[in-house]
């Protein structure tokens, strides 16, 4: 089966908290990619991150970082010193090497309060 | 263009009617998308465009569903006989290749079927 399970589905922090967002994968490919895609109320689905299969190295990049492990078939997915503008629903998304398509999880809506 | 663009951005159509949605890709992006996300879920796929042709329509519901592309760049979503259950977002997507980049979307046309 391909499938994203995100099981938050919404959060509540308090500006400058830090925030995780889980993400767990399900597939049957031996290659695959992982994204982190941010949906703000605009609607437009924004890029955020690619990973793939082969290359568990963690990553940062500014206030945010991931942590992609195979092991648990996770990438979740950090915000440090959250801010209001990180406020939107977040997706995790699998993109198998084999078919055309992506997988998206349900979302995880977060709210940071001011 | 710079981005994707969607036209309508809003739709509203009564029960049984026939809608069309427009994508408009980045240039250069031989590979478009549609997706749909109803409310509260993530984008489901509905069918990928390799140029012209549709690579894989695996993802449209029903026979009442179709797209087209005809010169490999802009593509319409055409919906026939719409129901209230086809009320949602459609998204659409364009990328250089397959997708292992991540795709562009575009900010979506909400379709209302009353």
């Amino acid at each position: 089966a391909q499938k994203v399970t995100q099981a938050q589905t919404e959060i509540s922090v308090v500006e400058k908290e830090d925030v995780t967002l889980d993400c767990v994968y399900e597939t049957r490919d031996t290659t695959y990619y992982l994204f982190w895609y941010k949906q703000p109320p605009s609607g437009e689905l924004v890029f955020l991150i690619r990973r793939n299969s082969f290359d568990e190295q963690n990553e940062i990049s500014g206030r945010y970082s991931w942590n992609f492990q195979k092991s648990t078939s996770s990438f979740n997915f950090t915000i440090t010193a959250s801010q209001v503008v990180d406020s939107a629903v977040y997706f995790c998304a699998l993109r198998p090497n084999t078919g055309n398509q992506f997988y998206f999880g349900t979302g995880t809506s977060l709210t940071v309060i001011p | 263009g710079a981005g994707v663009s969607q036209t309508p951005s809003n739709k509203v159509t009564e029960k049984g009617k026939y809608v069309e949605l427009r994508c408009d890709p980045i240039s250069g992006h031989t590979a478009l998308y549609w997706y749909r996300q109803s409310l509260g879920q993530g984008p489901e796929f509905l069918i990928y465009f390799q140029g012209t042709g549709a690579a894989d329509d695996s993802g449209l519901p029903n026979d009442r569903f179709f797209a087209v592309r005809p010169e490999g760049s802009v593509s319409t979503l055409k919906i026939q006989r719409t129901e209230r259950g086809d009320s949602a977002v459609y998204l659409c997507a364009s990328s250089k290749d397959r997708g292992g980049n991540g795709y562009t979307f575009g900010s979506g046309t909400r379709l209302t079927v009353v």
